[in-house]
């Protein structure tokens, strides 16, 4: 069964680059089957997309956010990952890690269970 | 202010049928299909229903989707106390390169 963790600091300070890691167990991450994508929820709120990368590199990202979102793919840790840049108080949020299916759902599933990072001086 | 607009809130009795809108745009739902979320309290999304219609395996068939031009519903019959939770539509959009654009979320009572 594909399970999905995502690991990273719970604070980050102002301005400061925010780094998160997905850690995929039970399936590999280089299947031509799957995109590997980000999404996340200011408390209180809805879901916003970040983007999503390709076990070969290929991203796409959310045009409002495109100008500070680098996601990376590591396959030989099975592992994919974010960074966000000059990030402010308005991207506390838990952030979920996703598999998205290209083939039969074309839908995000399984998720991981989320990390909640907190932005604060 | 979310791409995809849902009711905020929704509500009904054990054993009743609900139903949650989610309005888009011809450049999502209208050209593309549409997914439901399902948030309980506390816990990561689950993947609810996909292509407008259809189950994941082991999703009970009192949950069912449908889309008519720029607009999908999600019908819950025969309503249960843990169906009380938060739904979410999520679509494709065609512009500015394609993004995916969710919902705002609507949270179902179960009275």
């Amino acid at each position: 069964q594909l399970q999905l963790q995502e690991s990273g600091p719970g604070l980050v300070k102002p301005s400061e680059t925010l780094s998160l890691t997905c850690t995929v167990s039970g399936g590999s991450i280089s299947s031509d089957s799957y995109y590997w994508g980000w999404i996340r929820q200011p408390p209180g709120k809805g879901l916003e997309w970040i983007g999503s990368i390709y076990y070969s590199g290929s991203t796409y990202y959310n045009p409002s956010l495109k100008s500070r979102v680098t996601i990376s793919v590591d396959t030989s840790k099975n592992q994919f990952s974010l960074k966000l840049s000059s990030v402010t108080a308005a991207d506390t949020a838990v952030y979920y890690c996703a598999r998205r299916d290209t083939v039969a759902t074309l839908a995000f599933d399984p998720w991981g269970q989320g990390t909640l990072v907190t932005v604060s001086s | 202010q979310s791409v995809l607009t849902q009711p905020p809130s929704a509500s009904g009795t054990p054993g009743q049928r609900v139903t949650i809108s989610c309005s888009g745009s011809s450049s999502n739902i209208g050209s593309n299909t549409v997914n439901w979320y399902q948030q309980l309290p506390g816990t990561a999304p689950k993947l609810l229903i996909y292509s407008n219609n259809q189950r994941p395996s082991g999703v009970p068939d009192r949950f069912s989707g449908s889309k008519s031009g720029t607009s999908a519903s999600l019908a819950i019959s025969g309503l249960q106390s843990e169906d009380e939770a938060d739904y979410y539509c999520a679509a494709w959009d065609d512009s500015l390169n394609g993004f995916w654009v969710f919902g705002g979320g609507t949270k179902l009572t179960v009275l």
